[in-house]
């Protein structure tokens, strides 16, 4: 079983629609990470944060607007998405310190649909 | 630039039949290197990495893997394989000057055939 956990697992929205991925977990790690995912490709990077700070921004569309409330919530935003941006969004958490050598957790994922 | 490797898509594999799944990394300086497996309309689940030391890592489910650093390698392995190892496999690096970026190959699967 994951200890990352993501809310909802499936969402359908249309393009003007506002709705909210969220993702959570309780084993004190101190960097959360949001990657998109199609179909047979790897993550792709889009966001991280490292002790609630922004630390990572990979050039993504400010249509998707990333938030972490405190050390154990992250949550992405989307607003105005494209077809295109159907895809399964992925939660990650690593230690922190990059320093060490953490390996990534992963929830199960949300899978998006845009109409 | 750090970039990874994994020159198959796809590697059939009889059951119990050893199997291996090839990775080939590029970083400067010491490369961190991991193994993920997914299943279908699942996230990654970790199998296991490199970080310093011994160049053979066992790492979950009976997986092992043989960092080899004259050749740029990390290639995955297991004995004897199950069906129920048929999934995609994913390798990351993460390089040691203090990043959160870890770059995913390309992914390869593994179908093990009964």
């Amino acid at each position: 079983d994951t200890e990352v956990t993501q809310t909802p697992k499936h969402l359908v929205m249309g393009m003007t629609n506002k709705k909210s991925l969220k993702c959570e977990q309780h084993m004190g790690h101190r960097a959360m990470y949001w990657y998109k995912q199609k179909a047979k490709k790897p993550p792709e990077l889009m966001f991280v944060y490292s002790y609630e700070k922004l630390s990572i921004n990979e050039s993504v569309p400010s249509r998707f607007s990333p938030e972490c409330p405190n050390s154990s919530l992250l949550n992405l935003h989307l607003h105005a998405l494209q077809p295109e941006d159907s895809a399964l969004y992925l939660c990650a958490s690593s230690r922190g310190d990059t320093s060490r050598t953490g390996e990534l957790f992963f929830g199960e994922g949300s899978r998006l649909t845009v109409l | 630039a750090q970039s990874v490797a994994q020159p198959e898509d796809q590697v059939n594999v009889a059951e119990g039949n050893p199997l291996t799944v090839k990775c080939t990394y590029s970083v400067s300086g010491n490369p961190y290197l991991f193994w993920y497996v997914q299943y279908p309309n699942r996230g990654l689940q970790f199998l296991l990495k490199y970080i310093t030391g011994d160049n053979l890592v066992k790492g979950s489910y009976g997986f092992e893997a043989e960092f080899n650093k004259s050749q740029t390698s990390f290639h995955l392995k297991k004995p004897s394989a199950l069906v129920s190892d048929s999934a995609l496999y994913f390798c990351a690096v993460r390089a040691d000057s203090g990043t959160y970026k870890y770059i995913f190959g390309t992914g390869t699967r593994l179908k093990v055939l009964a």
